[in-house]
């Protein structure tokens, strides 16, 4: 089982839509988890990091379930620029490295 | 900061070839990883630094990988020999416990 995992989609979401979508992870003991965003041929970037409580940053949220070892992304009012591949990321106990999952593609369609 | 700088952006070499693939980490980072990102295995973690010490390369896929980190200004990373199963995007990111940055990345061809 891979430490991360993610529906590698790719989810086609309507403009103005909302679009919300999971990634799992199997070591319990991971401590900070993070969403990136990657376009097409660029590097990846830092969205924003999962908080416990969850966490808002304008028509993004991210959510955490430790009990159940996922992180959820929602988007509101989705729109055109929003189309990328958004990777779920966990640093986890063993060291302090940053795991990736596969990423969830994104099509948000006129 | 300019950021992470990655040289060359683009490398095409002949399969048994040396490739070496250069970083420069943002000015005070403690951390330095090396990933491979293919469209079948998706975004691998190589190898990594703290405080320009290996700390782990298990991701490394085989000896002909090998990478350095002289100091914390710089890092390599070799393959030797290349094989046309090496090619990939090779992302050089240094950060914090908190967030990583990422370069722009080496475009890795092996024919």
């Amino acid at each position: 089982r891979k430490e991360v995992e993610q529906d590698p989609g790719p989810f086609n979401v309507p403009e103005g839509a909302t679009v919300a979508f999971n990634c799992t992870y199997s070591n319990s003991a991971s401590q900070s988890f993070f969403w990136y965003r990657q376009d097409c041929r660029k590097e990846p970037k830092l969205l924003m990091s999962v908080y416990s409580s969850g966490n808002e940053d304008g028509r993004f949220t991210a959510q955490l379930n430790r009990a159940s070892q996922y992180i959820s992304l929602l988007i509101r009012d989705s729109k055109l620029s929003d189309s990328a591949t958004y990777l779920c990321v966990v640093n986890g106990a063993a060291g302090n490295k940053l795991t990736f999952g596969g990423g969830t593609r994104v099509l948000v369609k006129p | 900061d300019a950021g992470v700088i990655q040289s060359p952006r683009h490398e095409v070499t002949e399969m048994g070839q040396e490739v070496t693939l250069r970083c420069k980490p943002i000015s005070g980072h403690d951390y330095l990883f090396w990933y491979r990102q293919t469209m079948m295995r998706g975004l691998e973690l190589l190898i990594y630094f703290n405080n320009n010490v290996p700390i782990d390369d298990s991701g490394m896929p085989e000896d002909r990988f090998s990478a350095k980190m002289p100091n914390a200004s710089f890092s390599t990373l070799k393959i030797q020999p290349s094989e046309p199963r090496d090619s990939a995007v090779y992302f050089c990111a240094s950060g914090q416990l908190t967030e990583a940055f990422f370069g722009q990345g080496t475009r890795l061809t092996v024919v």
